[in-house]
């Protein structure tokens, strides 16, 4: 029962480079979530899906890119990493409508150099 | 981006001490919860609170919601090791949930 599984776990770029974050879910979960965690600030979302097919902004979208590929995965992209996106990115899924079933994943750790 | 304002920001306490910290915001919210998230972990839930005045304990771990529903608290009795974290409260209206700055525990045995 993995739960909600993000690979990589640690990252390094360099600027300019591009990569993908993925997120996947086991939970059978329609909503699900970025998050970006930077010291001294709270989680931020990135963009959210809704459920599968839809993909929405969050608050702090610009500089990235998200794809619904399915149900259980939704990934996240630098189309080209700047040292501002350094971060520890989380992935949460969440059951229904209630706020309080929001599970989160473990985190990938992301440094752009 | 909004923002709740969550104090203190780090904690250094001894095991068996008590801990209190809260949040603040200019926004009413219909709901706060209260995370605690491990080193190298994402945040997990501890307590959800929905009304306003609402008081909920989970063990050792009791959550209040403020009366105005512009603020909570969340107090730890007893502290023990594993209480070793940070904590995040988050306030949620409509379909938005926002994320407090965290709250760093330390305990030393």
């Amino acid at each position: 029962n993995a739960g909600v599984t993000q690979t990589p776990k640690f990252q390094v770029l360099k600027t300019g480079q591009s990569m993908t974050l993925q997120c996947a879910q086991d939970m059978n979960h329609n909503s699900m979530y970025w998050y970006r965690q930077d010291p001294g600030m709270g989680l931020r979302l990135i963009y959210y899906s809704a459920s599968e097919g839809t993909t929405d902004k969050g608050e702090v979208p610009n500089g990235y890119n998200v794809s619904r590929l399915n149900k259980r995965e939704f990934s996240l992209r630098l189309e080209s990493a700047a040292p501002s996106q350094t971060s520890v990115y989380f992935c949460a899924t969440r059951a229904g409508t209630e706020m309080k079933k929001l599970f989160f994943g473990s985190g990938t750790q992301l440094s752009v150099l | 981006g909004q923002q709740l304002n969550q104090s203190p920001q780090s904690m250094f306490i001894q095991e068996g001490e008590d801990v209190s910290m809260n949040c603040t915001s200019s926004s009413i919210f219909n709901t706060w919860l209260w995370y605690k998230q491990d080193p190298g972990e994402g945040p997990v839930l501890l307590i959800a609170l929905y009304k306003a005045g609402e008081l909920t304990s989970n063990g050792r771990l009791t959550a209040q919601f403020g009366i105005t529903r512009k603020d909570s608290f969340l107090n730890i009795s007893a502290s023990i090791p594993s209480d070793v974290g940070i904590y995040f409260c988050a306030g949620g209206a409509t379909n938005k949930l926002i994320f407090g700055t965290g709250t760093l525990l330390a305990v030393q045995p």
